[in-house]
């Protein structure tokens, strides 16, 4: 299995709202990643989890709080959105190997389509 | 932290005729190099990659250059096809601690013309 699912494939919420975004893999990839893409834009880099800790956070506002409660799922929470949020979030995958230096395709789920109104 | 630049923001080209698709990064811990085609509100693909300890890589018809002293590398695809329209990312991979950030370049929209 070489998929990188995820759920919902598109999301419309108001700014007061609480939802979440979840990402899985059965990859056996111990880090996975949040992009955040806008129209014609390339994807931005958001966090990074290896072996379940948060590794990267790319001065992301706290309205996004990221969760990844096992090695198989990956969460973005999100709260008191922004319309300026509204874009296509894409989580992505990849094996490591710790100790060195060697880096690996990422696997990019279909994303999620949001729609802050 | 990385930068990478990506020329040309778009490009035409006849069906058949060759394309190529030129991105610059600035950080010379840069050791992956992928190659993305994003079709238009899909997820991006993985067309091809090249290490940094590799000057060029050749699947069918892409092939890809790295100049690491330079710090350039390229994308050529040739007898290209109208089913190759869509938007290409460069990126640059620097690898840490078990996992690796992933710098995408500013996107190369490509138009085959039947």
């Amino acid at each position: 299995d070489t998929e990188v699912t995820q759920t919902p494939k598109h999301l419309v919420m108001g700014m007061t709202n609480k939802k979440s975004l979840k990402c899985e893999q059965h990859m056996g990839h111990r880090a996975m990643y949040w992009y955040k893409q806008k129209a014609k834009k390339p994807p931005e880099l958001m966090f990074v989890y290896s072996y379940e800790k948060l590794s990267i956070n790319e001065s992301v506002p706290s309205r996004f709080s990221p969760e990844c409660p096992n090695s198989s799922l990956l969460n973005l929470h999100l709260h008191a959105l922004q319309p300026e949020d509204s874009a296509l979030y894409l989580c992505a995958s990849s094996q490591v190997l710790t100790g060195t230096h060697r880096a690996y395709e990422q696997y990019f789920g279909p994303g999620t389509r949001l729609t802050v109104t | 932290g990385e930068n990478v630049e990506q020329h040309p923001s778009t490009l035409s080209v006849q069906e058949g005729d060759s394309a190529v698709i030129k991105c610059t990064y600035s950080d010379s811990a840069s050791n992956y190099f992928p190659w993305y085609k994003q079709e238009l509100g899909k997820r991006p693909q993985l067309i091809i990659d090249i290490r940094s300890n590799v000057g060029e890589k050749k699947d069918q018809r892409i092939a890809v250059t790295l100049n690491k002293t330079a710090k350039h590398f390229s994308l050529h695809i040739t007898e290209t096809q109208p089913e190759d329209s869509a938007v290409y990312f460069c990126a640059a991979t620097i690898t840490s601690g078990g996992y690796q950030k992933v710098t995408f370049g500013t996107g190369t929209k490509l138009q085959v013309i039947p």
